[in-house]
C-alpha cells in the first residue's frame, strides 16, 4: 500500500503569513495527489486536484505543487477563514486511494 | 447544484449490522465513481470503499468481507451495508463523488462530499 505522509502534523500562523504544508509518499505517484480542507465541524472540501490544477470557486492563495513522491500545499496569504485540518490523498493505486494524516492550521 | 445527503446511522452493538444510504442529485449518478470515507472523531480521514459505474468495487482489508457498497442508478442511490461491526467502526461516514482530470484525464478526486453520517458502535 501508498502511504502518505504529511509534515508537520500543526502549526500556528499569523494571518498574512506565507504557509506551507508537505506530502510525502512512500513511491511514486507521478501527479495523481489531491489536497483537501476540512474546517471544524464540517465535510472535506477539494482544494487541489491533481497536484497543482485549483478546484473551482476556490481561492488563489492557495497553490499546490510536486510530483513523483514530493508534494507541496502553499497559502501565500493567510487568512483567518483557513483555520483548518488539511490532508493529502494519493489517487494512483485506485483499488485503495489513502490519506495522510492531516496537517492542523492555527490561527496565531 | 450537486448534493449529497447520507442517512441511516446510529448506535448498533458490536456484531451487529448497519446499512447507510447516500442520497444523490444534480448530476448524473450513473455517470461518477462514488466513495465511502470515515472518520473517527479527532482523527484523520479513512478512505472505506469505492463502486464504478460498471459496478466494480474495492475495499481496503480493514474492512473487506464485513462492508459491501452497491448504488440504485434508477433511485440516484448509494448504499453501504455494514457487517460484524466493530467498536472500531466507529465514525462519521461520508459520501463522496469522484471525478476525474489532470493528465489526460485521468486523475481522480473528490469533487463534492456529502456532511456525513455517524455510526457509534458500543455496547
Amino acid at each position: 500500500d501508498i502511504q502518505m505522509t504529511q509534515s508537520p502534523s500543526s502549526l500556528s500562523a499569523s494571518v498574512g503569513d506565507r504557509v506551507t504544508i508537505t506530502c510525502r509518499a512512500s513511491q511514486s505517484i507521478s501527479t495523481y495527489l489531491n489536497w483537501y480542507q476540512q474546517r471544524p465541524g464540517k465535510a472535506p472540501k477539494l482544494l487541489i486536484f491533481a497536484a497543482s490544477s485549483l478546484q473551482s470557486g476556490v481561492p488563489s492563495r492557495f497553490s499546490g505543487s510536486g510530483s513523483g513522491t514530493d508534494f507541496t500545499l502553499t497559502i501565500s496569504s493567510l487568512q483567518p477563514e483557513d483555520l483548518a485540518t488539511y490532508y493529502c490523498q494519493q489517487s494512483y493505486s485506485t483499488s485503495m486511494y489513502t490519506f495522510g494524516q492531516g496537517t492542523k492550521l492555527e490561527i496565531k | 447544484e450537486v448534493q449529497l445527503v447520507e442517512s441511516g446511522g446510529g448506535l448498533v452493538q458490536p456484531g451487529g449490522s448497519l446499512r447507510l444510504s447516500c442520497a444523490a442529485s444534480g448530476f448524473t449518478f450513473s455517470s461518477y465513481d462514488i466513495h465511502w470515507v470515515r472518520q473517527v472523531t479527532g482523527k484523520g480521514l479513512e478512505w472505506v470503499s469505492v463502486i464504478g459505474t460498471a459496478g466494480d468495487t474495492y475495499y481496503p482489508d480493514s474492512v473487506k468481507g464485513r462492508f459491501t457498497i452497491s448504488r440504485e442508478n434508477a433511485k440516484n442511490s448509494l448504499y453501504l451495508q455494514m457487517n460484524s461491526l466493530r467498536v472500531g467502526d466507529t465514525a462519521v461516514y461520508y459520501c463522496a463523488r469522484a471525478s476525474f482530470g489532470g493528465f489526460r484525464g485521468l486523475i481522480p478526486y473528490f469533487d463534492y462530499w456529502g456532511q456525513g453520517t455517524l455510526v457509534t458502535v458500543s455496547s
